[in-house]
């Protein structure tokens, strides 16, 4: 079974760069598996950020940016405000179909 | 507006059946693939099933394979999922969401699917 692994938890402070990531237990993760990014606040479904591993969503600041590091996927934000305080979740495209998995999440602080 | 509304979730014993809908506006509804993808009280977000526009191929995860059925109807713009044989642990609020070709663009707010005696 696939299992796709993030940080439980990361803290930043105002103004300052964090790099969450995205790792698959099977291996690399590459472009072949459209790493997407999303973030949710309590009480909201999840809202877009970054798709294609690299490309954001409509409305998201230029902040917020995607990359592959090393063997995973990473979102990087950077100048991070309070408002960036969320939880983020990376999906992954695994094949074998049309099967995705959810990482687990990041529960990102900004104090 | 793209717009995605689920409703049919509720209370329901374990072993029970439930049909959740998901009525779409805003887009050409039959040029999209959709998913469900559900979170569980306070845990992560987990991806649970995958239909195209046409109907088909269709895809489940493995966790509800053989107890759910996902189906569409494109006249009606709208999205379904069968659940049957229901567990405690498909406890959750299930979102559908469209699909923009390997990515999830647009979200509806779920619908909340409780699985207790």
């Amino acid at each position: 079974q696939t299992v796709v692994t993030q940080e439980p938890s990361f803290s930043v402070s105002p103004g300052g760069t964090v790099t969450l990531t995205c790792g698959l237990s099977s291996g690399s993760v590459s472009t072949s598996n459209f790493p997407s990014w999303y973030q949710q606040t309590p009480g909201q479904p999840p809202r877009p950020l970054i798709y294609y591993t690299t490309v954001r969503s409509s409305g998201v600041p230029d902040r917020f940016s995607g990359s592959i590091l090393g063997n995973k996927a990473a979102l990087t934000i950077a100048g991070a405000q309070a408002d960036d305080e969320s939880d983020y979740y990376c999906a992954l495209y695994v094949g074998n179909g049309f099967i995705w998995v959810f990482g687990g999440g990041t529960k990102l602080t900004v104090l | 507006e793209v717009q995605l509304a689920e409703s049919g979730g509720g209370l329901v014993q374990p072993g029970g059946s439930l049909r959740l809908a998901c009525a779409a506006s805003g887009f050409n509804f039959g040029d999209y693939s959709l998913n469900w993808v559900r979170q569980a009280p306070g845990k992560g977000l987990e991806w649970v099933s995958y239909i195209r526009g046409s109907g088909s191929p269709i895809d489940y995860a493995d966790s509800v394979k053989g107890r759910f059925t996902i189906s569409r109807d494109n006249g009606k713009n709208s999205l379904y999922l069968q659940m049957n044989s229901l567990r405690a642990e498909d406890t959750a609020v299930y979102y559908c969401v469209r699909d923009h070709n390997y990515y999830f663009d647009f979200w509806g707010r779920g619908t909340l699917v409780s699985v207790s005696s």
